[in-house]
C-alpha cells in the first residue's frame, strides 16, 4: 500500500516561514491536498491539487509538489495556524482505490 | 452553507454494532461522493470507506473490509455506516467527509464535527 510520510513536528516562531513535508514514492504524479486540524476541531482543507487554494483559505498558505516529496508553506507564520496538517492523496495503485493520509506533522508556534 | 452532522456514536462492547449516521445539508447530496474517515484518540487520519455518486462504486479499508457497511438514503440526504463485530481498536471519532464536484472533483472538501465511538468491555 502506499505510504505517506510526514515529519512529526514542526516549530516556527511568529512571522516566519513554516515548510512542512510529504514525502511518497513518485508522490509528484499524484495529486496532493492538505488539511488543517486545529485541537478538538474538524479538518479543514486548506490546499488541494498540489498548490489551489479554497475560498477563504489566506494567501499565505501555498504548496508545490515534485518528485518523492510534496510541500506545504506557510508565510508569515500566526498564532492561529498552530494545529496538526495533513497531506493526502486518492491511490489508485493498490488492488483498489484508496485515500492515504500522511501521519500528520504538528506546527507548534513558539 | 454545506453542513455535514455525524450521530449514533457511543459506547459498545467488543463484538458489538453500531450505525452511525450523517446528516447532510447546504448542498445537492446525491451528485456528491462521500466518505467515512475515523481517528483514533491522539492519532492521525484513517480512511474508512467510500461511495460514489451514483452508489455504484464502494470501496472499504483492508481494516474494515467485511465488517462495516456504507449506504445512503437520498430521500433523507443522509449516508450512513452500519459497523458489526466491533472491535477495540474501531475506537475512534468518525468523520463524514464530502467529495467536491468541478473544481473539487475528487477532493475532500468538507468534514463534519465528528461522532465518538468507544469500544470497550
Amino acid at each position: 500500500s502506499y505510504v505517506l510520510t510526514q515529519p512529526p513536528s514542526v516549530s516556527v516562531a511568529p512571522g516566519q516561514t513554516a515548510k512542512i513535508t510529504c514525502g511518497g514514492n513518485n508522490i509528484g504524479s499524484k495529486s496532493v491536498h492538505w488539511c488543517q486540524q486545529r485541537p478538538g476541531q474538524a479538518p479543514v482543507l486548506v490546499v488541494y491539487d498540489d498548490s489551489d487554494r479554497p475560498s477563504g483559505i489566506p494567501e499565505r498558505f501555498s504548496g508545490s509538489n515534485s518528485g518523492n516529496t510534496a510541500t506545504l508553506t506557510i508565510n508569515r507564520v500566526e498564532a492561529g495556524d498552530e494545529a496538526d496538517y495533513y497531506c493526502h492523496v486518492w491511490d489508485t495503485t493498490s488492488d483498489h482505490p484508496t485515500w492515504v493520509f500522511g501521519g500528520g506533522t504538528k506546527l507548534t508556534v513558539l | 452553507e454545506v453542513q455535514l452532522v455525524e450521530s449514533g456514536g457511543g459506547l459498545v462492547q467488543p463484538g458489538g454494532s453500531l450505525r452511525l449516521s450523517c446528516a447532510a445539508s447546504g448542498f445537492i447530496f446525491n451528485t456528491q461522493s462521500m466518505n467515512w474517515v475515523r481517528q483514533a484518540p491522539g492519532k492521525g487520519l484513517e480512511w474508512v470507506s467510500f461511495i460514489s455518486s451514483t452508489d455504484s462504486v464502494i470501496y472499504y479499508a483492508n481494516s474494515v473490509k467485511g465488517r462495516f457497511t456504507i449506504s445512503r438514503d437520498r430521500a433523507k440526504n443522509s449516508l450512513y455506516l452500519q459497523m458489526n463485530s466491533l472491535r477495540v481498536d474501531d475506537t475512534a471519532i468518525y468523520y463524514c467527509a464530502r467529495e467536491g464536484s468541478g473544481t473539487y472533483y475528487n477532493v475532500i472538501d468538507y468534514w463534519g464535527q465528528g461522532t465518538l465511538v468507544t469500544v470497550s468491555s
